[in-house]
């Protein structure tokens, strides 16, 4: 069944103490691998796209990354305002050729000044 | 550009009726797609659609239609409405299906 776990599903930081965000997958037919940002009450705002393993994207503080498995989010000294809910979301492809999305239940950062 | 709006942002029914959620973007984006999301899962698709005229079901499809009779336009309705269809519901869309998706403000619905 396909699947994507996301962890920890919580996570508190001091200001300026970098951290990792996981989300492993399985799942056939991968497509791509996306990130998304949400803050409370406000739609999941596009991060990064991953395509293949080895891949790495970078935006400010965060930096995405992507293996056969799973993906990281590295957080590199963060600041309260990157307090969100983050998201990952695997898309792939069925056999019948039609695309089908699954997210991961998220993980809740806190980032304390 | 608005990007993709949603209304309204809150709506309260009670069991049994009826309504539309409305959803437009103004991006010329070929796929759209309505979500909801519930306290401990993740955003779980309903339907979307690739195209003016062509729609498919998701994963979640039970007592919801929707229609695509424009490529900005995307409507998702409640034929008759049921507690367990209490949720926030988002409607995103992107260029191609293969893109990554741009998602409206949500719609915060209750169903008593």
């Amino acid at each position: 069944e396909d699947q994507v776990t996301q962890s920890p599903e919580a996570l508190r930081l001091q200001e300026g103490e970098s951290s990792s965000l996981n989300c492993s997958y399985t799942v056939s037919g991968l497509r791509g691998l996306f990130w998304y940002r949400q803050d409370p009450g406000k739609g999941p705002e596009f991060l990064f796209t991953l395509y293949s393993a080895g891949e790495e994207k970078e935006k400010e503080r965060l930096k995405a990354t992507l293996t056969k498995k799973e993906s990281f989010l590295h957080i590199t000294a963060p600041k309260p305002e990157d307090s969100a809910t983050y998201l990952c979301a695997v898309q792939a492809v069925r056999t019948s050729g039609t695309y089908k999305y699954i997210f991961g239940t998220g993980t809740r950062l806190k980032v304390l000044a | 550009n608005a990007g993709v709006t949603q209304t309204p942002k809150f709506q309260v029914l009670k069991t049994g009726q009826s309504m539309t959620l409305q959803c437009a973007q103004d991006m010329n984006h070929e796929y759209m797609s309505w979500y909801r999301q519930d306290p401990g899962m993740g955003l779980r698709l309903i339907h979307y659609s690739v195209g003016a005229g062509i729609t498919d079901q998701g994963e979640v499809p039970n007592g919801y239609n929707v229609s695509r009779s424009t490529t900005e336009d995307f409507p998702l309705r409640l034929l008759s409405a049921a507690p367990s269809q209490t949720s926030v519901y988002f409607c995103a869309s992107s260029y191609r299906v293969y893109n990554e998706q741009f998602f409206g403000p949500g719609t915060r619905l209750t169903v008593l």
